[in-house]
């Protein structure tokens, strides 16, 4: 059965930074694209970027390039996504996504397992 | 503003069927490119209902299915229950840089 657990509520101040984890089991995890998604409060969901597991590729949303960084540690099946420079509309629930296999048509895959979320609070 | 355009809410009775709505542009929806749907209830994970416009994962009803006419996608909902309450969310790859995938806004789903 597939599981992405995550790393629990985090507070920070304006202008640090922040790392949240999703760990993997029940698949192969080098096998799998995962993406991050944030949700706002009150806002929609929101792409951030991705990381292929096998190679350590990564693509970022635009408007968080700079800022977001995505890496993974594949020893311990873990993906992980920092945030830098934090501000006051960073406060949101970030979650860990599990996509289809990296060897498909990435474009058309759907975000098909979700981790429980994290929540961030930046005050 | 998303790039994938739903209403802000829709609503219905018990029973009765509605029907959410998900436009695009030739840059995601009218460029092939699949569209899927989640469900997301307050305080949990957003959960995977549709994929690839129409197909439905394993244990997701059969009153939910998916649709796609031109730059626009569909979900639609029938045979209402009080458990489908929920905000839905399309979703689509698009071909511009500034974000590779996308999500609509969200529907928030009242059943009366």
């Amino acid at each position: 059965q597939v599981h992405l657990v995550q790393s629990g509520a985090e507070v920070r101040e304006p202008g640090a930074s922040v790392r949240v984890s999703c760990k993997g089991s029940g698949f192969t995890f080098i096998d799998f694209y995962i993406h991050w998604v944030r949700h706002a409060p009150g806002q929609g969901l929101e792409w951030m970027g991705r990381i292929n597991p096998s190679s350590g590729g990564t693509k970022t949303a635009q408007k968080f390039q700079g800022r977001v960084t995505v890496t993974r540690d594949t020893s311990t099946s873990t993906a992980y996504v920092e945030v830098s420079s934090l501000k006051s509309d960073d406060t949101a629930v970030y979650y860990c996504v599990r996509a289809k296999e990296i060897w498909l048509l990435e474009s058309q895959g759907s975000f098909d397992y979700w981790g429980q979320g994290t929540l961030v609070t930046v005050s | 503003q998303s790039v994938l355009t739903q209403p802000p809410s829709v609503s219905g009775a018990p029973g009765q069927k509605v029907t959410i709505s998900c436009g695009g542009s030739r840059f995601n929806i009218g460029a092939d490119y699949d569209v899927h749907w989640y469900q997301v209830r307050p305080g949990t994970a957003p959960k995977l209902l549709i994929y690839g416009f129409h197909n439905r994962p394993a244990g997701v009803p059969d009153r939910f299915s998916g649709s796609k006419s031109g730059t626009s996608a569909s979900l639609a909902i029938t045979g209402l229950k009080a458990e489908d309450e929920a905000d839905y969310y399309c979703q689509a790859y698009d071909s511009r840089l500034s974000a590779n995938w996308v999500f609509g806004g969200g529907t928030k789903l009242t059943v009366l």
